[in-house]
């Protein structure tokens, strides 16, 4: 049974760049959790995606976008990179959107931006 | 607003000490539940335990266990016999109880906890 994964696992981009990550849920989960973990610090909400809606959104930029699609994979997208977006992403995925849900993270895509 | 508060940003322990990973939480909510997770290098967050706000029973599972006390708003972690493969930052998060979209979580700024030999 795969766990979530994401892609890519590394990423260097430029500062006015765009960049798509990607997240496949645990088989069985249908909800996609994005948050973002600067050095040193915990992880920090972007938004939740349930039926390929976003559902809650952190305290982000619209510049963070994302999508959820039928097979519940999620892209987060980034557009006009600053060098303070440079964090590791992780991606969380869960049944359903309760308190109580246990969410299962992704080893993460650390993000450079230069 | 909810707000986690890990005051060790670093602790070291010589292998088979004992150790208390202390967190401190802060919400409105009556109905809320409180995480604990571990991350290693390889950067995945691992989930360790969930305690709902009705549950104060504290909890041990090997040799991890839990106090869970609502009158000082805690929830802190020991690792009893440490062992250099406990080596991690430790994460406390909390979400709230509600239905719906409510799976939030708010983490602290995570314990590195270093474990020698």
């Amino acid at each position: 049974d795969a766990g979530v994964t994401q892609s890519p696992t590394h990423l260097i981009k430029t500062r006015g760049q765009q960049v798509t990550l990607r997240c496949s849920p645990k088989s069985g989960h249908d909800t996609v959790s994005w948050y973002q973990q600067a050095l040193g610090q915990g992880p920090q909400f972007i938004f939740q995606y349930y039926e390929e809606e976003e559902r809650q959104r952190g305290n982000f930029p619209d510049r963070f976008s994302g999508h959820q699609f039928p097979n519940y994979s999620s892209e987060l997208n980034v557009n006009a990179l600053l060098l303070g977006d440079s964090a590791l992403y992780l991606c969380a995925s869960s049944l359903g959107t309760g308190g109580n849900t246990e969410a299962f993270f992704g080893q993460g895509t650390r993000l450079t931006v230069v | 607003a909810q707000k986690v508060t890990q005051a060790q940003t670093e602790i070291s322990v010589v292998e088979k000490e004992d150790v208390t990973l202390d967190c401190v939480y802060e919400t409105r909510d009556t109905t809320y539940y409180l995480f604990w997770y571990k991350q290693p290098p390889s950067g995945e967050l691992v989930f360790l335990i969930r305690r709902n706000s009705f549950d104060e029973q504290n909890e041990i599972s090997g040799r991890y266990s839990w106090n869970f006390q609502k009158s000082t708003s805690s929830f802190n972690f020991t690792i009893t016999a440490s062992q250099v493969v406990d080596s991690a930052v430790y994460f406390c998060a909390l979400s709230e109880g509600g239905g719906g979209t409510a799976s939030k979580l708010t983490f602290g700024t995570g314990t590195r906890l270093q474990v020698t030999l």
